[in-house]
This record gives C-alpha cells, structure tokens and sequence, in this order.
C-alpha cells in the first residue's frame, strides 16, 4: 500500500532554535519527494523536490535530505522564525503515475 | 513564474444551493488540473483529475453527479459543487500542471478556497 507517514504531528519550538521533521514512505515505484509548507487557510507551497538520485536540497534554511534506500526523508528547519509557524507536508510522486501521495503533516508553531 | 489562483477564497451557502469554485494557471498553460479536498487538520485528499478538452477522472467515492469539473481551457478549470450539503463543507484546493513543470510531474497550487454549508 502507498503511504507516506509524518512525525512528529506537532513541535513547538523557540524562535531561533533549529528543528527536523522526518518522513516515511511507501510509494513505489518512487519518482519524487517533495515538501511543502502550508499555512492556515492558504494552498501548499513548494519548498524543495527531489528524485531518486539526489539526496540532498536546499532552499535558505530549509534543508530536505533523502535516503531512497530506507525511504526516508528529512526537512532541517534552522534559526526557525516566527513565520515558520505552519504545517510541513511530505508529499511523495510515483513513476508514471498523476497522483501525489500525500502526509498528515507536522504542525509546526514557533514561539517568541 | 507558476502562479495558480482561486476564485472566491471564502463562500458560505445555504443548504440545496450550488457553488462554483474556478481555478487559474496566471502565466502557464495547465494541460491538467487537480482538485483536492481539505478536511481540518487532514491531509489534502485527491477528488479528480482534470485534463484540457476531456472529462475528469474522479477517485474512488467521489460521487461525479455532486463534484461537476469542467476544464474547458489551457487555464480555466471549475469545480461545481451541486446542490450543497453541510458535511460538503471543507477547503478546497486546485493544482495545475503544466509546460512549465519540466519532467517531474510538478504540481503548483492554488491558495483554496473555504466552502462553508449552512
């Protein structure tokens, strides 16, 4: 079955502290993972993509790795801001495939 | 570049009653749209998938009678939601795929839309 788990559910965390946010999947045959971040009330914005071969990818202080051999992937938040309070989506694709298989999320709020 | 918008971003209706909620592609052609619904605290849940010219293709135990999708341009798809229930409230979400994606099945998503059913 293709599924794609999230933990944690939810983190707090202190202005300027750095987090990670961890991804399981079981989508085959794999294609791509990507995270996406979702604030309250608004449409899912991409944040970084990655294929098979590729194992690391930045965007600022958003650091996603992938191990496609435990099919595990990681989003590093560092010096997290107040404005990264939002929910974090692994979102996996399939070869061939239109769909996207889809994470609960991690609900991340970042406090003063 | 691959800007996708909503239109209305919040609607409230009265039970029976249809809503119309359209999807933009601003600067690509979608050659296939996606809708997703939200359920709070939920992960986005595929309804269908829409490509240009032809009908949708709905996922299982979504009824296609209720959830009417035309996609009848390059950059213009509307979902329908016909004679509206109040367990039909949620946030929906379109995506586009287009031209501009490259080769990684890339997805670009709109803000949504909050459907509220009295």
């Amino acid at each position: 079955k293709n599924q794609v788990e999230q933990s944690p559910q939810s983190l707090i965390i202190l202005e300027g502290k750095n987090c990670t946010l961890q991804c399981n999947y079981t989508v085959s045959p794999f294609s791509n993972l990507r995270w996406y971040k979702q604030d309250t009330g608004r449409g899912p914005v991409s944040l970084t993509i990655m294929t098979f071969s590729e194992n690391t990818k930045s965007n600022g202080r958003y650091t996603a790795t992938l191990d496609a051999d435990t099919k595990q992937s990681s989003l590093h938040i560092t010096a997290s801001q107040l404005s990264d309070s939002a929910s974090y989506i692994c979102v996996v694709g399939r070869t061939g495939a239109n769909n996207l298989f889809f994470g609960t999320g991690t609900r991340l709020t970042v406090i003063p | 570049g691959a800007v996708v918008s909503q239109h209305p971003s919040r609607v409230i209706c009265k039970s029976g009653t249809s809503v119309k909620i359209e999807c933009r592609s601003l600067d690509f052609q979608a050659t296939t749209m996606f809708w997703y619904r939200q359920f709070p605290k939920q992960s986005l849940m595929l309804m269908a998938t829409s490509n240009e010219g032809s009908k949708a293709t709905y996922e299982q135990g979504v009824e296609k009678d209720k959830f009417l999708i035309n996609h009848a341009s390059l950059t213009l798809s509307t979902l329908t939601v016909t004679s509206a229930h109040p367990e039909d409230s949620s946030f929906y979400i379109c995506s586009a795929r287009g031209a501009l994606a490259g080769g990684l099945n890339e997805q670009f998503f709109g803000p949504g839309t909050r459907l509220t059913v009295l």
